[in-house]
């Protein structure tokens, strides 16, 4: 079974320029999620969708960074523009349908960005 | 606001003995933990969890205890190997939600 794939591995930009990341999940994974990892962190999830509807997005700030899954299955993150404490690692996680009990996240192996 | 804190940022131990790594929440909401463990350039991958209703699981080398009253988990690694070198962190959920909570990691290393 393939595992949570995520484009590009790495990227370098200068403040106020614009990125987007790309994330397929695992197939037939129904809830996708995006984590921001800044050096020295835990993950912090920015935004969760279940098929392509938005679950949680309450620390994604919104100024400047926008999510996608238009057809339910992969995903893209758009940060504009950039600010130099944008640089971490966003790493993409996807699991089965959520419901009462917890499903296993499976995680990609993200994308480091840096900020300059 | 931390609501799970992994006060060790890092930890050494010599293979073969056991290592163990502390986590702390304030949130008494959550009722699942999961330790996951990463390997650099890689994404996280899950170790092992544990319900708010027990205070022990056990899976191979791996034992995580939690004391509720404390709001203190720890995972104990016995023995030790060299593979297990790694960023460990500590996850909470709170009951119905999917939303993964994490502490700051603990770098674990195994000397041989």
């Amino acid at each position: 079974e393939a595992g949570v794939a995520q484009s590009p591995r790495y990227k370098i930009i200068e403040k106020r320029q614009s990125v987007a990341f790309w994330c397929n999940p695992i197939s037939g994974h129904a809830t996708l999620y995006w984590y921001q990892q800044i050096l020295g962190q835990g993950p912090k999830l920015l935004i969760q969708f279940q098929n392509n509807g938005v679950v949680d997005d309450s620390q994604l700030p919104k100024d400047r960074f926008s999510a996608e899954r238009l057809k339910g299955v992969d995903s893209t993150l758009k940060i504009q523009p950039a600010k130099l404490e944008d640089s971490a690692v966003y790493l993409c996680a996807s699991s089965l349908v959520g419901g009462s009990s917890y499903n296993e996240q499976f995680f990609g192996p993200g994308t480091r960005l840096t900020v300059l | 606001d931390q609501q799970v804190k992994q006060n060790s940022p890092s930890l050494s131990v010599q293979e073969g003995r056991i290592s163990i790594l502390n986590c702390d929440y304030t949130n008494s909401m959550f009722d699942y933990f999961l330790w996951y463990k990463k390997y650099p350039a890689e994404g996280p991958t899950f170790l092992i969890s544990i319900s708010s209703i027990k205070d022990k699981n056990e899976d191979g080398r791996f034992t995580v205890f939690l004391n509720k009253s404390a709001k203190h988990l720890s995972l104990h690694i016995v023995p030790s190997q060299p593979g297990d070198s790694a960023v460990y962190f500590c996850a909470a959920l709170r009951q119905g939600a999917q939303k993964l909570v994490f502490g700051q990691g603990t770098r674990l290393t195994i000397n041989p």
